[in-house]
């Protein structure tokens, strides 16, 4: 059982660039959360994803920024014209929905903005 | 909306010694879940401890364990018998039960256990 895969594990991008970050699930798994993490914060709730639908995106900031989670493939939180300040660790985490058992994250990925 | 305070930044602790991390919570909600989570330098995000609103119990794995007290809203993590590889960033987080079942974490507390 491979865990939560997110790939890359870093990331540089220009500003005025796209950032695509991927997230394979565990295998069993059909629900997917996406969480930001800035410099010396906790993590933030971004947006929560069940195969094909988006199901609760109340973190998600309302620009530049969207989610996906295709029938087939990982899911894949997108930044458009990325600035300085979307430089951040994104993690990923996966659950089977039957118990909360805090569910598992990925190792994230470090976005960073130049 | 709920908020989850971690009121220590830093902790140090001498090797073999014991710790306790602080954390509280703010919520109207009467059902629903407390985790702490473990993040050391590798980033990657380990579940430690989990506790059950519903359950009086405090829970407890091996040297982790909770002092959960529902009416002050505190829930507590000690660590027994630190050891060298318990340095990491600990992060409390609260998860409302039904919904969307999504996390709501506190700041941290950078724990470095010392030889």
């Amino acid at each position: 059982n491979a865990g939560v895969m997110q790939n890359p594990r870093h990331l540089v991008r220009r500003r005025g660039q796209e950032a695509r970050l991927r997230c394979s699930p565990m295998k069993g798994h059909s629900h997917v959360y996406w969480y930001r993490q800035l410099p010396e914060e906790g993590l933030k709730f971004m947006v929560y994803l069940q195969k094909e639908n988006i199901i609760d995106e109340s973190g998600m900031p309302k620009e530049r920024f969207s989610a996906e989670f295709p029938k087939e493939g990982p899911s894949i939180l997108r930044i458009q014209q990325v600035v300085r300040g979307d430089s951040a660790a994104y993690f990923c985490a996966s659950s089977s929905g039957r118990s909360p058992n805090g569910y598992t994250f990925g190792s994230g990925t470090r976005l960073t903005v130049v | 909306a709920q908020t989850v305070t971690q009121s220590q930044p830093e902790m140090s602790v001498q090797e073999a010694e014991t710790v306790t991390l602080s954390c509280t919570y703010d919520t109207s909600e009467n059902n629903y879940y407390l985790f702490w989570y473990k993040q050391p330098p590798s980033r990657q995000m380990i579940l430690v401890i989990r506790q059950e609103a519903y359950k009086q119990q405090n829970a407890t794995e091996n040297r982790f364990s909770v002092n959960f007290q529902k009416a002050a809203k505190s829930f507590s993590l000690k660590i027994s018998d630190s050891q060298l590889g318990d340095t990491a960033m600990y992060f409390c987080a609260f998860m409302k039960q039904g919904g969307s079942e999504k996390l709501v974490f506190g700041k941290g507390t950078k724990l470095t256990v010392n030889p």
